[in-house]
């Protein structure tokens, strides 16, 4: 059973230029989650989906970032206009459920860097 | 968000065991303790998990306090593997899916 797949691995874009990420849950999987990684600092949750639905954004910068899990396909973390700040490392994790009781397994990053 | 307190740093010799200890004394009756680490240059990985009960699986063993605001991960033989940012974090009612990073203690395992 392989992993969490995220895609690219290392993505650079000029500032004002789109980058999209992409993660493949790991089979079975119907939850998942993006982190961010600024330069040495915690990581920060983004956003939670479901097959087709956001369950909660809250961590999401209102502008410029947006996410979907469509029915068929992987998750897309897309960022318009993309500024050197948005420079970090974008973890996507996948969970079988949500709950106290569930782990989550991450992907191994995407590490985006903007010139 | 109920907080967690971990010294920054650690340090440990191979082959002894590691005792990481976490801080969570505002911790309500239903948050689940959960372990990650980060080694290096990779994404977080899952350790271990638990409610009130002392958990072993086979990469480490936790201990929880009595009055749960404390906890203990131990790593029973430190590798080089094992070093790494771990990160004791809680999982809280209302958001049990969400993991709230905080800064980790910084396993450094010498040869």
């Amino acid at each position: 059973n392989a992993g969490v797949m995220q895609n690219p691995r290392h993505l650079v874009r000029r500032r004002g230029q789109e980058a999209r990420l992409r993660c493949s849950p790991m089979k079975g999987h119907s939850h998942v989650y993006w982190y961010r990684q600024l330069p040495e600092e915690g990581l920060k949750f983004m956003v939670y989906l479901q097959k087709e639905n956001i369950i909660d954004e809250s961590g999401m910068p209102k502008e410029r970032f947006s996410a979907e899990f469509p029915k068929e396909g992987p998750s897309i973390l897309r960022i318009q206009q993309v500024v050197r700040g948005d420079s970090a490392a974008y973890f996507c994790a996948s969970s079988p459920q949500e709950g106290y009781n569930t782990e989550a397994f991450f992907g191994q990053g995407t590490r985006l860097t903007v010139v | 968000d109920a907080k967690t307190t971990q010294p920054n740093s650690m340090e440990s010799n191979e082959e002894e065991p590691v005792h990481l200890p976490c801080n969570h004394s505002t911790i309500s009756g239903t948050d689940y303790i959960h372990w990650y680490r980060q080694l290096p240059s990779q994404g977080p990985e899952y350790v271990i998990h638990g409610l009130t009960s002392n958990v072993n699986n086979r990469m480490a063993s936790l201990a929880i306090a009595e009055d749960r605001k404390s906890s203990t991960l131990i790593l029973h033989r430190a590798t080089l593997r094992d070093a790494a940012v771990y990160y004791c974090i809680l999982k809280i009612g209302g958001s049990n899916y969400k993991l709230t990073f905080g800064k980790g203690t910084l396993l450094t395992v010498n040869p």
